[in-house]
């Protein structure tokens, strides 16, 4: 399977802990995002990589989440401290940015699923 | 008021029936808009990009309308396997973070 692969599929917690998500895209793709997803609601935005420089992060991002992808390729999004509020599905896509100026597919993995206990 | 709206349904209707669904957007600088389909408690997949002529694939089709800053997405002869979630996206490319996915509409195909 060449899709994008998120690991882990699930995670449970306790309030308070440390966790790291770690997300690899289609090989080919230059961009990399994050989502949380909660019940109920679309993805949004939190963080966004093209190679490995991150160009942007949401305001929804705190200080507890940091994101990297050091070479480029394979990214991992931690949560410090955990807080109950952090539970949902968090999201990784990837795409190949164009030179069209429009706006590129995005293909997701199958997410993360985080329980903070 | 959210940037991105939709209906959040449940649309149930019974199968090879019409549906339409409605998603507005607020900003008028949005640039490119799509529609993807979520399954219960997996990722979103592309199911369309809607271009300004409106674009059919297969029995889908997607309509934009920039004056009333609305898309919407019309499913013929509806298919039990098209029970999910649909989520609108809109977005501006000068940005990421403008990339903005709707609640999502669930439709429910009764057989």
């Amino acid at each position: 399977d060449t899709g994008v692969s998120q690991d882990p599929r699930h995670k449970i917690t306790k309030r308070g802990q440390n966790v790291t998500f770690r997300c690899d895209p289609i090989s080919e793709h230059n961009r990399l995002y994050w989502y949380r997803q909660t019940l109920g609601q679309g993805p949004e935005f939190l963080t966004y990589f093209q190679n490995e420089a991150q160009l942007e992060k949401s305001r929804l991002l705190s200080d507890r989440f940091s994101a990297e992808r050091p070479k480029g390729s394979f990214s991992t999004l931690e949560i410090q401290r955990t807080e109950q509020g952090d539970s949902a599905m968090y999201l990784c896509a990837s795409s190949l940015a164009g030179t069209s100026g429009n706006q590129e597919t995005q293909y997701f993995g199958p997410g993360t699923r985080l329980l903070v206990l | 008021r959210k940037e991105v709206e939709q209906d959040p349904g449940p649309f149930n209707v019974p199968e090879g029936a019409t549906v339409a669904f409605n998603c507005t957007y607020s900003n008028s600088a949005s640039q490119s808009f799509f529609w993807y389909r979520q399954d219960c408690r997996k990722e979103p997949k592309l199911l369309m990009s809607v271009y300004s002529s409106g674009n059919e694939d297969g029995r889908f089709t997607a309509q934009l309308n920039r004056a009333s800053q609305y898309i919407s997405l019309l499913i013929r002869d509806s298919k039990l396997s098209d029970s999910a979630t649909y989520l609108c996206v809109v977005t501006q490319h000068s940005s990421a973070s403008k990339i903005i996915f709707g609640s999502g509409t669930r439709l429910s195909i009764r057989p």
